[in-house]
């Protein structure tokens, strides 16, 4: 079946620069993407989510970027702190359904 | 801040029982979801529950599988007849308006098999 994947199972970057996490989806029919956050023993956090009439959408200190064309999504985390230290899930939704499918997770770690 | 609150935070139960995972969306919630993970796998869908009935299920939810509101406030999800496989981390979800999808979660049962 059709399902959401991430390009990169950990990402270890320094405190303090930017990071990049990058998703990518093969539904086509998805029109709504979300960023959750997972800490250890946690449940998903929402970070951000964006529709997909939009190709950017800004949070505080985050960015979603949605290029259909190549059907990629990507979270941008600016002055990356060691508090971001996580699993980032991205997540889409199938136009017309309530579930969403969830991809395999980026492990983040911020070195200090 | 409000948030969905899931009890227990961990259960163990013997192959064969029935277990019931309670959760309590946030109050002004209209939709309610249970996902699960096993461990170090993906975050699956399992239902979402709308206006007392289930208005999506994925394959996994099975016959042994069935969620209930049974009064305003908690929202369950009854597993009859447990198997090993069912081992996994069960979060509850909601979300407050019929076109938000962006849902909260709580923090989990996980729920082990023996």
């Amino acid at each position: 079946g059709e399902s959401v994947g991430l390009h990169l199972p950990t990402l270890s970057v320094q405190e303090g620069d930017n990071s990049i996490i990058n998703c990518a989806y093969s539904n086509s029919a998805s029109d709504y993407f979300i960023w959750y956050k997972q800490e250890s023993g946690k449940g998903p956090q929402f970070i951000i989510d964006i529709r997909s009439n939009m190709d950017k959408r800004q949070g505080q200190r985050v960015t979603v970027l949605l290029n259909k064309t190549v059907k990629h999504l990507s979270l941008q985390i600016a002055a990356t702190q060691p508090g971001d230290s996580a699993v980032y899930f991205c997540a889409e939704r199938e136009t017309g359904r309530r579930a969403l499918t969830f991809g395999s997770g980026t492990r983040l770690q911020v070195q200090p | 801040e409000p948030e969905v609150t899931q009890t227990p935070s961990h259960q163990v139960t013997q192959m064969g029982q029935e277990v019931i995972l309670r959760c309590v969306p946030i109050s002004n919630h209209l939709y309610f979801y249970w996902y699960r993970q096993i461990l170090g796998q993906k975050v699956e869908f399992l239902v979402s529950f709308y206006n007392n009935e289930i208005s999506e299920k994925s394959e996994i939810f099975d016959d042994q599988f069935s969620v209930e509101r049974p009064d305003g406030s908690n929202f369950t999800l009854k597993i009859r007849s447990t198997k090993l496989e069912d081992s996994a981390m069960y979060f509850c979800a909601s979300t407050q308006l019929t076109t938000e999808i962006g849902a909260f979660f709580g923090q989990g049962t996980r729920l082990t098999v023996v």
